[in-house]
């Protein structure tokens, strides 16, 4: 299967910063999805990007198919930005694999 | 519109017991996915449904694990029976293909299994 590698696996943010999020993956997708996990375990769809730049509020994810990564952005940190995030991706096979996470901390 | 709903949302049991989860999709969501979550990890897809058919179940314990989901609607995992290395939280989702090929997934809150 798609191995996905995040990095860094940990990141401690003071409120107000501006942080970016990495997913390598290993063969060619056409899904990719970033998921937001909260501190009680609730998994939230953040973006479907297997290409280009989307923009939600303070969050942004870019995709460079072509050279296997997806980039998320957090800009202007809070502490409710606290929690897991996951890149996870699929080809033609409709399955998605996770990688195992970066942890977010926001202090206040 | 209301989210995946799931429970129990925990599930405390000794080894060698059986369990069994619930899930009720978004309506209208014909895909239904049950992952499964261990500590510190990514979800781990278990079984894939399309309506009340396996789409995928390559991953699935199948000598301990089994899913159904009737009508196409509800779906329950079951683990019989359930082992130490089964602690972990099960996890729901359900997603929409009308839309296209590809779409996002919705999960649930998920139920936490600890197996002593």
């Amino acid at each position: 299967g798609i191995q996905v590698e995040q990095s860094p696996p940990d990141l401690i943010l003071q409120e107000g910063a501006n942080s970016t999020l990495r997913c390598n993956f290993s063969d060619s997708v056409n899904n990719l999805q970033w998921f937001h996990q909260n501190p009680w375990g609730q998994l939230i769809n953040l973006f479907y990007i297997p290409s280009g730049t989307k923009q939600n509020g303070r969050l942004s994810a870019t995709t460079v198919a072509t050279e296997r990564y997806s980039l998320l952005y957090i800009s202007s940190s809070q502490t409710t930005d606290s929690g897991v995030y996951f890149c996870a991706v699929g080809s033609n096979d409709y399955k998605l694999s996770f990688g195992a996470g970066t942890t977010v901390t926001v202090r206040a | 519109e209301a989210g995946v709903a799931q429970s129990p949302r925990y599930k405390i049991i000794e080894k060698r017991q059986s369990v069994a989860f619930w899930c009720n999709p978004i309506s209208g969501h014909a895909t239904l996915y049950w992952y499964q979550q261990i500590l510190g990890q990514g979800p781990k897809l278990l079984i894939q449904f399309q309506n009340n058919g396996v789409v995928d179940d390559s991953q699935l314990p199948k000598d301990r694990f089994s899913a159904e989901r009737l009508k196409g609607v509800d779906s329950t995992l079951k683990i019989q029976p359930a082992k130490l290395e089964d602690s972990a939280v099960y996890l729901c989702a359900t997603s929409d293909p009308s839309g296209g090929a590809w779409d996002t997934q919705y999960f649930g809150p998920g139920t936490r299994l600890t197996v002593l």
